[in-house]
């Protein structure tokens, strides 16, 4: 099946550097890739959807300007949480779904445990 | 305003016995449903899915039931086994073209088998 892989696992920062997290499609040319953040014990919610080649399409009431979205290929997308502070303190998961897959289907990355002191 | 509900947190079942998770929905644009199984500290795992036009659809051990009156799925898992001990969400898409398409997810059941 398809693999799509997040780097790092699991990061500690300090409050107001920022962090890179990279998500990569191993097998298959992603077209579309999706961040999603899970809070403890509550959904994922989804935070942006990038296109290949585009500009990220934020959902209501995530900054823009604080987690920067970067789609430049097919099997690579980041994203970038730019002067973190604890509140960013989350899981964040990224998915990705590709052109003659069953693109319903999102295949998910490892997640990455992002740690803000 | 929660699209997608999964109004059952925990789940406990016998090995062997049958597990049922449900699903229910607000959004009568929802035309494709999924379930995807997670362990702690990794991404999803997409389990099943069912289109609005089918009410059933089979793989395994896995079977998704889709009532559209009652806006309600329902994923039957027969037999249960240990490893299937897990958290499960239901997602629910409403298509937006040609291309990908953005899920809506449930906050999640977990469900542990016992042995």
């Amino acid at each position: 099946g398809a693999v799509v892989s997040q780097h790092p696992s699991w990061v500690i920062c300090k409050s107001g550097t920022s962090v890179k997290i990279e998500c990569r499609s191993l097998d298959f040319q992603a077209t579309t890739m999706f961040w999603y953040r899970q809070f403890p014990k509550q959904s994922l919610m989804l935070m942006a959807t990038s296109n290949e080649g585009s500009k990220a399409t934020y959902e209501q009431g995530v900054e823009k300007d604080k987690f920067l979205i970067n789609h430049a290929s097919l099997t690579l997308s980041t994203l970038t949480v730019t002067s973190a502070h604890p509140e960013d303190s989350s899981f964040y998961i990224c998915s990705a779904t590709g052109l003659g897959e069953a693109t319903y289907e999102q295949y998910f990355g490892p997640g990455t445990r992002l740690t803000v002191t | 305003d929660q699209q997608v509900k999964q109004n059952s947190p925990s789940l406990s079942v016998q090995e062997g016995r049958i597990s049922i998770l449900n699903c229910d929905y607000t959004n009568s644009m929802f035309d494709y449903f999924l379930w995807y199984k997670k362990y702690p500290a990794e991404g999803p795992t997409f389990l099943i899915s069912i289109s609005s036009i089918k009410d059933k659809n089979e793989d395994g051990r896995f079977t998704v039931f889709l009532n559209k009156s009652a806006k309600h799925l329902s994923l039957h898992i027969v037999p249960s086994q240990p490893g299937d001990s897990a958290v499960y969400f239901c997602a629910a898409s409403a298509g937006s073209g040609a291309g990908s398409y953005q899920l809506t997810f449930g906050k999640g059941t977990k469900l542990s088998v016992i042995p």
